[in-house]
């Protein structure tokens, strides 16, 4: 089958940085997304990453590696309204497969 | 961008009965995609609506549980069958606008089903 791992959970202070790892299944890979998903909302795009690398979009950043299977969404300088789950989702051979989210507590 | 609005945006039910939700977008679209979020967890695609074409439904997810429409290339209903506890979940739908699933996905606001 194919799996997304992530974790469940994680905290952080505002101002701080946090780094959400995804690893996934690398057969069949064509892309790997980010979504931001705030409680009792439906999910918003963040970042979708096809080749090696970071790409930045202000203070979210989105890595990918391909041979490793794996990817991070990186926020700078946390907010408060930051405090979300947040997605990987991979794209492998016309599926698009869901992680199980990785809720984010921003504290202040 | 697409604006996707759903009806009804909640509902409690009782068991044994049917829901249909409505799923409208604000410009035409090749794909719908309707997703299952149960509490806690993340979402499960549970089916593709392809107007003009039968829905292709996911492992798990079977067409007399979850009827679909796709009458046009703007609208899509699910209908949740013969409702159980078990089916309390937030249901989504998600569009793609040009029929590559690399494309960006726009979600619906979703609708809160709660079956007693």
């Amino acid at each position: 089958g194919q799996n997304i791992d992530q974790p469940t959970e994680m905290t952080a202070t505002e101002g701080a940085i946090v780094q959400i790892n995804c690893t996934y299944q690398t057969s069949g890979f064509n892309g790997l997304f980010w979504y931001q998903q705030h409680a009792g909302e439906a999910p918003t795009f963040l970042s979708y990453n096809v080749l090696d690398g970071l790409e930045e979009k202000g203070r979210f950043s989105s890595f990918l590696s391909r041979s490793k299977g794996y990817s991070y969404l990186l926020l700078k300088e946390l907010q408060m309204k930051d405090s979300a789950s947040y997605l990987c989702r991979s794209y492998n051979t016309d599926k698009l497969i869901f992680g199980t989210g990785t809720r984010l507590q921003v504290f202040p | 961008s697409a604006v996707i609005s759903q009806k009804p945006s909640r509902d409690i039910c009782q068991r044994g009965t049917s829901l249909t939700i409505q799923c409208q977008v604000d410009s035409q679209v090749t794909m719908m995609f309707w997703y299952r979020q149960q509490p806690g967890q993340s979402l499960t695609l549970i089916a593709t609506a392809n107007q003009g074409s039968e829905a292709t439904y996911e492992s798990g997810f079977v067409i007399d549980k979850f009827p679909i429409s796709r009458p046009n290339l703007t609208f899509s209903t699910l209908t949740v069958s013969n409702m159980s506890p078990e089916d309390s979940s937030i249901y989504l739908c998600s569009v793609d606008q040009t029929g590559r699933p690399t494309d960006t996905q726009y979600f619906g606001p979703g609708t809160r089903l709660t079956v007693l």
